[in-house]
């Protein structure tokens, strides 16, 4: 089946520190990949997100691009904030079109960043 | 246009116990996913309705089940509670045309 693997951390960096969040997947299709953040007490926003091979997300400075032949989908920022502070999860979703198939999950990424 | 909504936020129930989470997704949005996080497991896959059939579902015991009503609202409802149950439950919602799923701020059910 499908499987996410993510580096669980803690990360701990220093504000303005480059970030780099390592995600590998493993499907038997051609899966869509996400980042979503959860911030304490809150639900999953998403972050960014890639259909296909070569494809690169971005939002709010963060970057990722979908790696076919690595399987990979690895999240960066060159320059963190304390409001980065936030758990990231990996995902893919195997689209079978009409709508969404369930999302396999990473085990999350706790990032810290100190002032 | 609002977002996905969870009611109730929060839950504290009994073992023996059942309970039903509701979900109301974004307006247009007619697939709805649950999920469920625990610092254990992580987050794991329910179940996903469209246009009120299940269609698809995750490795979860029959004592977890939805249903999706015309409005494309969604309940799931978990009968004999265990200890283990006491999660946070994510709903999900995305419309026909994406596989993007924007989430709600979640239930925290506990159970004692």
């Amino acid at each position: 089946g499908d499987s996410v693997t993510q580096m669980e951390g803690p990360v701990t960096l220093s504000e303005e520190a480059f970030l780099t969040i390592n995600c590998t997947y493993t499907a038997t299709g051609y899966p869509s990949l996400f980042w979503y953040v959860q911030y304490p007490g809150e639900g999953l926003q998403l972050l960014l997100k890639a259909t296909k091979a070569d494809d690169k997300g971005s939002n709010k400075g963060f970057e990722a691009t979908y790696r076919k032949e690595t399987t990979s989908f690895h999240l960066e920022k060159g320059s963190v904030q304390v409001s980065d502070s936030a758990v990231y999860f990996c995902a893919l979703s195997e689209y079978s079109g009409g709508g969404a198939d369930g999302l396999t999950f990473g085990k999350g990424t706790h990032l810290i960043i100190q002032p | 246009k609002a977002g996905v909504t969870q009611t109730p936020r929060y839950l504290i129930k009994t073992r023996g116990q059942q309970v039903t989470l509701s979900c109301s997704p974004i307006s247009g949005h007619r697939s709805v996913s649950w999920y469920q996080q625990t610092p254990g497991q992580g987050l794991q896959f329910l179940f996903e309705y469209f246009s009120e059939t299940q269609r698809n579902k995750g490795n979860f015991p029959g004592r977890f089940s939805g249903r999706q009503f015309s409005n494309s609202r969604s309940e799931m409802n978990v009968s004999t509670l265990e200890l283990g149950d006491s999660a946070l439950y994510l709903c999900a919602s995305s419309s026909l045309q994406s596989n993007e799923q924007f989430f709600g701020p979640g239930t925290r059910l506990t159970v004692l």
